[in-house]
């Protein structure tokens, strides 16, 4: 069946530290990925998305990369900050509205 | 802020009573969405609208479940007869839909957390 999942539940980072953040996706067919960030008591907020034509996608201080052949998918955060301190989820979607979870990683800033 | 709001943010009910839960999306969005979130697991899909018609629901969504969006605006949620096993937080969210079959970035309201005791 349909799965997305990431492989660590937890990432410690030191400040200033690069993070990256792994998913890996079970359907050949989904053809467009987000990456959410939630912080405690909020809904989920869109960070970056990318659609399956691409490899690469970056924004600001954001990059994700997608490498369809092994289905995974990773968010690279750049110069990690404390505010980054949150549970990152990655997303899919097949050509329609319905968009699959995966469990999320936390990500902790040491200072 | 997001712009999609949700009320309330909390509740705390008995078993076997009924909740309404609103949603109001971002203005101009046709597409509006329900997830359930359980401690420490992903959204999971409950439902969806394209503007005042319900397009698909999850087998997670039970016949004590039931959502309106009457006049394509705002959305309701109602659980019937509420189980300890509904406890989750109800996330609402929006996207502007263009093309057909084409996903869109949905952006989420704040949730309202259902604890039923």
């Amino acid at each position: 069946g349909e799965s997305v999942g990431l492989h660590l539940p937890t990432l410690s980072v030191q400040e200033g530290d690069n993070s990256i953040i792994n998913c890996a996706y079970s359907n050949s067919a989904s053809d467009y990925f987000i990456w959410y960030k939630q912080e405690s008591g909020k809904g989920p907020q869109f960070i970056i998305d990318i659609r399956s034509n691409m490899d690469k996608r970056q924004g600001q201080r954001v990059t994700v990369l997608l490498n369809k052949t092994v289905k995974h998918l990773s968010l690279q955060i750049a110069a990690t900050q404390p505010g980054d301190s949150a549970v990152y989820f990655c997303a899919e979607s097949s050509g329609g509205f319905k968009t699959i979870f995966g469990a999320g990683t936390r990500l902790f800033v040491k200072a | 802020d997001t712009g999609v709001s949700q009320d309330p943010r909390h509740k705390i009910t008995k078993r076997g009573q009924n909740v309404t839960f609103r949603c109001d999306p971002i203005s101009e969005h046709n597409r509006l969405y329900w997830y359930r979130q359980t401690l420490g697991q992903g959204p999971e899909f409950l439902t969806y609208f394209q503007n005042e018609a319900q397009l698909e629901k999850s087998r997670l969504l039970s016949d004590r479940f039931s959502a309106e969006r009457p006049k394509g605006s705002f959305s309701t949620l109602e659980i019937q007869r509420t189980e300890q096993g509904d406890s989750a937080m109800y996330l609402c969210a929006s996207s502007l839909g263009v093309l057909a079959g084409e996903q869109e970035t949905q952006y989420f309201g704040p949730g309202t957390r259902l604890l039923v005791l």
